[in-house]
């Protein structure tokens, strides 16, 4: 079946610019994680919804950050006033289950965002 | 806070040869880790996890909570091993929230 996938997968933003990244969990997916990776560096967590609950945004770095999942599917983060510190991969995950089991995630291509 | 280290950013052996790749973790608790690989121009994928106490594609990691590592071995490295190689660990949280280390990147020569 079809994995996660993202959209858009490159982006180019102009400093100051407002963005939105797309994350398709796969479907039936109850966890979904939003991760940031910095070129040479290995992902960070941002946040984690269960459903349309986001139960963790703690890695959120300031809130110009911000993410949401409505309807318990599709995730949408969003950037406002974008910075060029903000340049990285975007990261989505999702994974079947909640609660105690930490079963797979499973990870989508990324959004690769460049802000000039 | 937890933490995850992998010393080696680059490693090099040639097919045939044994290869490690290192990854130590600092958690207060008793941690969950996982190897993550990314594969060329492929998204990041799921290797072996310590729980599953599994051997995927040769590899294996044993968890020495003495040495709080979870080093990842191959006795034969094959030139598909190639990858970026993250080492990740998952605590403090019954969601699964993954902290990763700077990752490895495999280079298996001919």
């Amino acid at each position: 079946g079809a994995g996660v996938s993202q959209s858009p997968r490159y982006k180019v933003a102009k400093r100051g610019q407002d963005v939105a990244l797309r994350c398709d969990p796969i479907s039936g997916h109850v966890s979904l994680f939003w991760y940031q990776q910095a070129l040479g560096q290995g992902p960070e967590f941002l946040t984690y919804f269960q459903n349309e609950a986001q139960l963790d945004k703690s890695g959120l770095p300031s809130d110009r950050f911000f993410a949401e999942r409505p309807e318990g599917s599709v995730s949408t983060l969003k950037i406002q006033r974008t910075q060029q510190e903000d340049s990285a991969v975007y990261l989505c995950a999702s994974s079947l289950l909640r609660g105690p089991y930490r079963d797979t995630q499973y990870f989508g291509p990324g959004t690769r965002l460049t802000v000039l | 806070a937890q933490r995850v280290t992998q010393p080696e950013k680059l490693l090099s052996v040639f097919k045939g040869a044994p290869v490690e790749l290192k990854c130590n973790y600092s958690y207060s608790g008793s941690p969950e880790l996982f190897w993550y690989v990314q594969y060329s121009r492929q998204r990041l994928q799921l290797l072996l996890r310590h729980i599953s106490r599994e051997s995927i594609k040769g590899f294996t990691a044993d968890l020495n909570k003495g040495e709080t590592s979870f080093h990842l071995k191959k006795p034969f490295a094959q030139e598909e091993d190639s990858a970026m190689y993250y080492c990740a660990l998952a605590g403090g949280t019954s969601y699964g929230k993954l902290t990763f280390g700077q990752g490895t990147i495999l280079t298996v020569h001919p």
